[in-house]
């Protein structure tokens, strides 16, 4: 198993560009997320979904937006590049399972750069 | 507003010695509380994680200890090695694994 896999690892934009980044997943996973890790604020929540076609807003939403469509896929889309997204972007999977306490596993990570 | 209050910002020990971090919460409804291990360049990986109906935790040298009235848990690395040096990550939720808040982070470095 490749367990979750990102593209790209790094890209540079400039302000007012759209992009999307990739995430997916070969553990036949319900829940996915993305989450942004900027220096001395740890990971912060942005979008998450229960499910295929099923998402909801995390801690920072704000500037992006999500889609799932498979089980297996969950982009996340950046629709006007700001220099106050300029971060590295994780996405998780993690199976609901009979535990709702299962572990989260994280991709590679995409360090994306807005200028 | 930092619902998961981590410190220190950075660690540096000999190797041998225990390195411990700490991690404060506010909101009493979190029930689930897991280390993450970040090395550069990469995704962070689940250490070990910790329930409230538990006190203390053991997984190899890694040990979280909990405590429920100060809503506060710890990090303890036994026996630490240079390959123990790494970003590490408290965090906690809700029902669940899912929707981890995170604290800041602490960059621990294990002198040889």
């Amino acid at each position: 198993n490749a367990g979750v896999t990102q593209t790209p690892k790094f890209q540079v934009l400039k302000t007012g560009q759209s992009m999307t980044l990739q995430c997916a997943q070969d553990m036949n996973h319900e829940y996915m997320s993305w989450y942004r890790q900027d220096p001395g604020m740890g990971l912060r929540l942005i979008h998450y979904s229960v499910g295929a076609g099923i998402t909801d807003q995390g801690e920072v939403p704000n500037g992006y937006n999500v889609s799932r469509s498979t089980t297996e896929d969950f982009p996340l889309r950046l629709l006007s590049a700001a220099p106050s997204q300029t971060s590295v972007y994780f996405c998780a999977s993690s199976s609901s399972g009979t535990s709702a306490y299962n572990e989260q596993f994280f991709g590679p990570g995409t360090r994306l750069t807005v200028l | 507003q930092q619902q998961v209050k981590q410190s220190p910002q950075s660690l540096i020990v000999q190797k041998g010695g225990i390195p411990i971090i700490n991690c404060a919460y506010e909101n009493t409804a979190f029930d689930y509380f897991p280390w993450y291990q970040q090395f550069p360049g990469k995704g962070p990986a689940l250490l070990i994680a910790i329930r409230p109906d538990v006190s203390e935790k053991k997984e190899g040298r890694f040990t979280i200890s909990f405590n429920k009235s100060a809503k506060q848990f710890s990090l303890h690395i036994m026996d630490s090695q240079p390959g123990d040096s790494a970003t590490y990550f408290c965090a906690a939720s809700i029902q669940g694994a899912q929707k981890l808040v995170f604290g800041q982070g602490t960059r621990l470095t294990i002198n040889p």
